[in-house]
């Protein structure tokens, strides 16, 4: 089992849309969780970090399951902005990411 | 620029030959971090340091990867008798630390870009 698995995408939403991204860790013991987001050809950068009381930053709200060891993100009235690769982040020893999900926005 | 820096941005080398990469973390940042990125894929994680203090190697990482963070600052990745397979970029990261508490936020470089001929 890997250590971070995210939903493969590709997302393809018109403008506007809901877009919600999944994320699920293997180890118990993980103490942070961030998003980050990476547009092509450049670095990661961070997007959000992940409380486990849920938080929300503008049209982007993060949420953390730890009895689930899930992570959610959830995209409102998406942009063409959005379009980009969303990465989950993990943390126990070091950090981990995912394989990242792939968001294109369309007019 | 205060960032984290990466040299060289591009490296070209033919199978069998020795590279190294050098990061230079955001000054104030105890950790540092090494992942390998491929096409369509996220970061890899090879390696990470606090301080000078190597703390994990991926067992992904073969005997030819080695890295150093011999004072606590800038950091070096060797790869030993380079492969084809081993053409990706290359992506330092650092950040702060706490001694207790959440890891903070992880700073990039823009990555070396390595192609083995």
């Amino acid at each position: 089992r890997k250590e971070v698995e995210q939903d493969p995408g590709p997302f393809n939403v018109p403008e506007g849309a809901t877009v919600a991204f999944n994320c699920t860790y293997s180890n118990s013991a993980s103490q942070s969780f961030f998003w980050y987001r990476q547009d092509c050809r450049k670095e990661p950068k961070l997007l959000m970090s992940v409380y486990s009381s849920g938080n929300e930053d503008g049209r982007f709200t993060a949420q953390l399951n730890r009895a689930s060891q899930y992570i959610s993100l959830l995209i409102r009235d998406s942009k063409l902005s959005d379009s980009a690769t969303y990465l989950c982040v993990v943390t126990w020893v070091g950090m981990r990411f995912g394989a990242g999900t792939r968001l294109t926005v369309k007019p | 620029d205060t960032g984290v820096s990466q040299d060289p941005r591009h490296k070209i080398t033919k199978r069998g030959q020795n590279v190294t990469f050098r990061c230079d973390p955001i000054s104030e940042h105890n950790r540092l971090y090494w992942y390998r990125q491929t096409l369509g894929q996220g970061p890899e994680f090879l390696t990470y340091f606090q301080n000078e203090a190597q703390l994990e190697k991926s067992r992904l990482l073969s005997d030819r990867f080695s890295a150093e963070r011999p004072k606590g600052s800038f950091s070096t990745l060797e790869i030993q008798r380079t492969e084809q397979g081993d053409s990706a970029m290359y992506l330092c990261a650092s950040s702060s630390h706490p001694l207790t508490g959440r890891d903070t936020e992880a700073f990039f470089g823009q990555g070396t870009r390595l192609t083995v001929v």
